[in-house]
């Protein structure tokens, strides 16, 4: 069965500090290689997504770096917030279908 | 904004009982999901419906079946109710197949089933 391999499980960071979170994922399509933020309570919702052809996407303080060659792709939260405070999911998708394999997931929290 | 709802947020049930939880999207999304998310397990893909009447088991499958008569709902079914099946189920959907797919879900917002 196809995986997505993520870590940590939970984070802890100062406010101003940088997030890192991994992932490694198996056998995927050549497609888009999203994370999803959930806060508690709510369900996940698309926070940025990068293609497998470029190496790096940055949106505002979020950033996806991607290495192919490596199966391997992480999110950096520059400067984080409280708000950050949340639970992150990466994903990929699948060998074959319009699905996607998420993986466990990494709960971040924000000390202020 | 795309909005996908699921009715019940919160049940309690039976071990052995039916039960049903809804998801309504407003979005004429074709694709629909059902996800059930566990702390340290992430999200496990239950049913994949990508069109009316059309469905396919995802990896959890086992002690579910889905129903989808409509495009805008997606309904998920327990047959008899168990203690594993406790758990948050999330409901998402998304458009476009293939080389339209940006990945892109929208979730409801979870109903969390306690099974006792």
């Amino acid at each position: 069965q196809q995986q997505v391999k993520q870590s940590p499980q939970s984070l802890i960071v100062q406010k101003g500090g940088i997030s890192i979170i991994n992932c490694a994922y198996e056998n995927t399509a050549f497609d888009y290689f999203p994370w999803y933020q959930q806060f508690p309570g709510k369900g996940p919702a698309l926070l940025i997504a990068i293609r497998p052809d470029v190496s790096e996407k940055k949106e505002g303080r979020f950033t996806i770096s991607f290495n192919k060659s490596a199966k391997q792709f992480s999110l950096h939260i520059m400067d984080s917030q409280p708000g950050d405070s949340a639970t992150y999911f990466c994903a990929a998708p699948r060998a074959y279908g319009n699905k996607l394999v998420f993986g466990a997931g990494t709960i971040l929290r924000v000390k202020s | 904004d795309v909005k996908v709802t699921q009715s019940s947020r919160y049940l309690v049930k039976r071990t052995g009982e039916k039960v049903f939880l809804e998801c309504v999207q407003d979005m004429d999304h074709e694709n629909m999901f059902w996800y059930r998310q566990d702390p340290g397990l992430g999200l496990r893909l239950i049913y994949f419906s990508y069109d009316v009447k059309m469905k396919e088991k995802g990896d959890i499958p086992e002690g579910y079946s889905v129903s989808r008569e409509k495009k805008e709902r997606f309904s998920l079914i327990l047959e008899s109710a168990s203690t594993n099946q406790t758990s948050m189920y999330l409901c998402a959907s998304s458009s476009g197949l293939g080389l339209t797919n940006t990945g892109e879900l929208f979730f409801g917002e979870g109903s969390r089933l306690t099974v006792l």
